[in-house]
């Protein structure tokens, strides 16, 4: 059972252009919805996070947009680049105290073309 | 500071052999993971360990996979005996108390073919 559904699976967008991936959950246990950045050959590394009682969170040109009440959240890349052009995955938080753990989605492949 | 060192980056290995792949978490780090990652079915947690205490081994696939963490410096994944199924790029991560943020710190990876 996938517990994090990721869309699209991958994702062209221009040099300039917005790039926009949308994320879907079941679990409302889940309490913290963090997005991931993977590189060729490297691991995922934290790119930005939310927390479900806030509606939205930007650092930079990264946005995550959170609809609570759909159970949906989305990241908006503004302005892309090539550098951005990476693997993303959205995931979800389950746990308490010191045990918890990452449910990640399937991931979007982004190529932004220069 | 190192980060999440894992070890070896690459192996290749026939069907029926043993494999054993290591990780070093981050020093002061009390929660290490172990994930797979596949074209099909994306980053998959296997198991986790808090303090060196297995938490969560529900996503080890089968019982050919073993996983142990003798102390805070170190941690093993073993598949014995491998199978062309098993061939992935398997993630170490470890995060801290601090961690409950949800950020983990993930090693490279060791991609693992079996023919």
């Amino acid at each position: 059972q996938q517990q994090v559904k990721q869309s699209p699976q991958s994702l062209i967008v221009q040099k300039g252009g917005i790039s926009i991936i949308n994320c879907a959950y079941e679990n409302t246990a889940f309490d913290y919805f963090p997005w991931y950045q993977q590189f060729p050959g490297k691991g995922p590394a934290l790119l930005i996070a939310i927390r479900p009682d806030v509606s939205e969170k930007k650092e930079g040109r990264f946005t995550i947009s959170f609809n609570k009440s759909a159970k949906q959240f989305s990241l908006h890349i503004m302005d892309s680049q090539p550098g951005d052009s990476a693997t993303y995955f959205c995931a979800a938080r389950v746990g308490g105290g010191s045990n918890y753990k990452l449910t990640f989605g399937k991931g979007t492949l982004l190529t932004v073309n220069p | 500071d190192a980060g999440v060192i894992q070890s070896p980056r690459h192996e290749v290995t026939e069907m029926g052999q043993e494999v054993t792949l290591r990780c070093k978490p981050i020093s002061g780090h009390n929660s290490l993971f172990w994930y797979r990652q596949t074209m099909m079915r994306g980053l998959e947690l296997l198991i986790y360990f808090n303090n060196n205490v297995p938490i969560d081994d529900s996503g080890m696939p089968e019982d050919r996979f073993s996983a142990k963490m003798p102390n805070a410096s170190f941690s093993t994944l073993k598949i014995q005996p491998s199978e062309p199924r098993d061939s992935a790029v398997y993630f170490c991560a470890s995060s801290g108390l601090a961690g409950r943020t949800g950020e983990l710190f993930f090693g490279e990876g060791s991609r693992l073919t079996v023919l």
